[in-house]
């Protein structure tokens, strides 16, 4: 099974911070790799596919980057509704897809 | 508007069952695989079924092989997941998620619906 790390864990940012978040599979996934931001209470939702393909109505200040086993999602200049816990997803093994643990990210 | 809307959730004791429910609407059901993904209180997501839109092709995870079973009504535009010989550990809010293929190589979630709370306890 493909296992999905991600780190840090949790981070403290303020708003306008740029953010980045690393997320590493276990083997190469080439760029099948999804990251969906969850807030309290709330479903999930697709911000970035393949790796680095922006979702629709997603703002630009979302990016994805990566291959192989080292992605990255970075955020630039954070926004008050930004603050939420992101994940990595995996889809190489499709359809059994594997979710990284998860970033939070809350307001300094 | 494309909606999944999931139902059926709620308190089962140890061993017992319980049978979740996704509607959808605002899209060609039949056209789309399925999948359930659950959350544990203050954990992470874990995909846990998928079904192919014709039902043919049928996936689950470890954690639950054996004990679930995924299916769907396209007539009735539906998702299912019976759940038996439930533990606590299956705590925990389910989601149904659509599955999208794009250009047959890329696959993602990218309609969720806002989950059914299940609580396993005696």
């Amino acid at each position: 099974d493909i296992q999905m790390t991600q780190s840090p864990s949790s981070l403290s940012a303020s708003v306008g911070d740029r953010v980045t978040i690393t997320c590493r599979a276990s083997q190469s996934i080439s760029s099948y790799l999804n990251w969906y931001q969850q807030k309290p209470g709330k479903a999930p939702k697709l911000l970035i596919y393949a790796a680095s393909s922006l979702q629709s109505g997603v703002p630009s200040r979302f990016s994805g980057s990566g291959s192989g086993t080292d992605f990255t999602l970075t955020i630039t200049s954070l926004q008050p509704e930004d603050f939420a816990t992101y994940y990595c997803q995996q889809s190489y093994s499709t359809p059994r897809f594997t979710f990284g643990p998860g970033t939070k990210v809350d307001i300094k | 508007e494309v909606l999944l809307v999931e139902s059926g959730g709620g308190l089962a004791q140890p061993g017992g069952s319980l049978r979740l429910s996704c509607a959808a609407s605002g899209f060609t059901f039949s056209s789309y695989e399925m999948n359930w993904v659950r959350q544990a209180p203050g954990k992470g997501l874990e995909w846990i079924s998928y079904i192919s839109s014709r039902d043919s092709s049928i996936f689950y995870a470890d954690s639950v092989k054996g004990r679930f079973t995924i299916s769907r009504d396209n007539a009735k535009n539906s998702l299912f997941l019976q759940m038996n010989s439930l533990r606590a550990e299956d705590t925990a809010v389910y989601f149904c998620a659509r599955y999208f293929v794009l250009r047959g190589v890329y696959y993602y979630m990218d309609v969720w619906g806002n989950g059914t709370t299940v609580t396993v306890s005696s």
